[in-house]
């Protein structure tokens, strides 16, 4: 059965540094999303990519984050400059066209220092 | 008044019970609604959609009134197995529509 991948499982960074959390989408899935977690809280909404562009954000997303299809596999999220409140689950999830459901990858645990 | 609302529980109920979660939400123009299950620290997995005429999958039954913004889950003869976490989730309108998460109803199922 496919499923989205992330990568790494597990990020440790110091603030201020950048970090890249890595994402496989299913192959045939157009819609990409990322969400985060913090612990102890529910899933919030950071960003959904289609067609090569932003399709909404939150305000969450501001201007420390980005995302990017680099290739036609890959779909990344870029935190510049990290700060504590940072520090969560980050989910990756894609969606087929056509489709409704949305599937979660396994999670980057980002933790920082 | 919170975008998805849920009773966190937890709700603690011996093997074999019969458990029903709710969950409210606010936006009247939502599109599409579920429930995901999430085990600690795991992701979000799908449960099942849910449509107006209801729908069941094996001992899982969700409902949707959108008269009440309401959406429920029913869990019968509970297994160990399904102590997790309950997401509510409702997708909002448009192409690329983000989902809107409840923070969840946890359940526990004892011997």
């Amino acid at each position: 059965e496919p499923e989205v991948t992330q990568t790494p499982s597990h990020q440790v960074t110091q603030m201020g540094q950048e970090v890249i959390l890595r994402c496989v989408p299913i192959s045939n899935h157009l819609y990409f999303y990322w969400y985060r977690q913090i612990l102890g809280q529910k899933v919030e909404f950071l960003v959904s990519f289609y067609n090569n562009e932003i399709s909404e954000k939150s305000e969450i997303f501001d201007d420390q984050f980005s995302v990017e299809r680099p290739d036609g596999s890959n779909f990344t999220l870029k935190i510049r400059s990290t700060k504590l409140e940072d520090s969560a689950m980050y989910f990756c999830a894609s969606r087929a066209s056509g489709g409704d459901e949305q599937y979660f990858g396994p999670g980057t645990r980002l933790t920082v220092t | 008044r919170k975008e998805v609302e849920q009773d966190p529980g937890p709700f603690n109920v011996p093997e074999g019970a019969t458990v029903a979660f709710n969950c409210t939400y606010s936006n009247s123009a939502s599109q599409s609604f579920f429930w995901y299950r999430q085990d600690c620290r795991k992701e979000p997995k799908l449960l099942m959609s849910v449509y107006s005429s209801g729908n069941e999958d094996g001992r899982f039954t969700a409902q949707l009134n959108r008269a009440s913004q309401y959406i429920s889950l029913l869990i019968r003869d509970s297994k160990l197995s399904d102590s997790a976490t309950y997401l509510c989730v409702v997708r909002s309108t448009g192409t690329a529509s983000k989902l809107t998460f409840g923070t969840g109803t946890r359940l526990q199922v004892t011997l």
